[in-house]
């Protein structure tokens, strides 16, 4: 089956500054990789995510990379914000009906 | 915007007991799924349903788990007997399409177990 590791599990950065969280993942066949944002008392909502025909994806202050080589892809905060303080969970698909979920990372942004 | 209810939001009950955690998806959406995140730990596939039917099922979701949509418009997952440990988060989620090409799931708030 499918396994995520995602990396760091905590991350504190300036506000303004950028934050980047990394994943990688074993099944060379996965073609679909979402992020998702955790607020407290929440449930994961998706912000991005890629499919393995392309290499990077933008939207606003947020991008992410796939190398399907290395078997990695990377979710990027530009300008960060007090608001994007939250968890963040990448996943990859891990059966044809489910995602597998990395341990998540904690960013916390400082004003 | 279109969102996943759950209810209730926290629910506490006794070791040995059944309880029912209620969902309703996303009205055009046509697969459902639930997962659940133990306290500090990373959000953990149970199972999916379409057409009526399990698609797919984890080891978690195991003879005292099921899931049932008695209606057009909820999802249900009931543990018959709950255990210490299947105190978590339980989230349920919805889609538009499944499958290799399952994409966007909308998760609800979740509801928050407790097993005492």
């Amino acid at each position: 089956g499918e396994n995520v590791e995602q990396h760091p599990s905590t991350l504190s950065v300036q506000e303004g500054d950028s934050a980047v969280i990394k994943c990688t993942y074993s099944d060379s066949a996965s073609n679909y990789f979402p992020w998702y944002k955790q607020e407290l008392g929440k449930g994961p909502q998706l912000i991005i995510d890629i499919r393995s025909n392309v290499g990077e994806k933008k939207d606003q202050r947020i991008a992410v990379t796939l190398n399907k080589t290395a078997k990695h892809f990377s979710l990027h905060i530009t300008e960060t914000q007090p608001e994007d303080s939250a968890v963040y969970f990448c996943a990859a698909p891990a059966g044809s009906y489910q995602l597998t979920f990395g341990k998540g990372t904690k960013l916390s942004v400082i004003p | 915007e279109p969102e996943v209810t759950q209810t209730p939001s926290h629910q506490v009950t006794q070791m040995g007991q059944e309880v029912i955690l209620r969902c309703v998806p996303i009205s055009n959406h046509l697969y459902f799924y639930w997962y659940r995140q133990i306290l500090g730990q990373k959000v953990e596939f149970l199972v999916s349903f379409y057409n009526n039917e399990i698609s797919e099922k984890s080891e978690i979701f195991d003879d005292q788990f099921s899931v049932e949509r008695p209606d057009g418009s909820n999802f249900t997952l009931k543990i018959r007997s709950t255990k210490l440990e299947d105190s978590a988060m339980y989230f349920c989620a919805s889609s538009e399409a499944g499958g290799r090409r399952s994409e966007k799931l909308f998760f609800g708030s979740g509801t928050q177990l407790s097993v005492l």
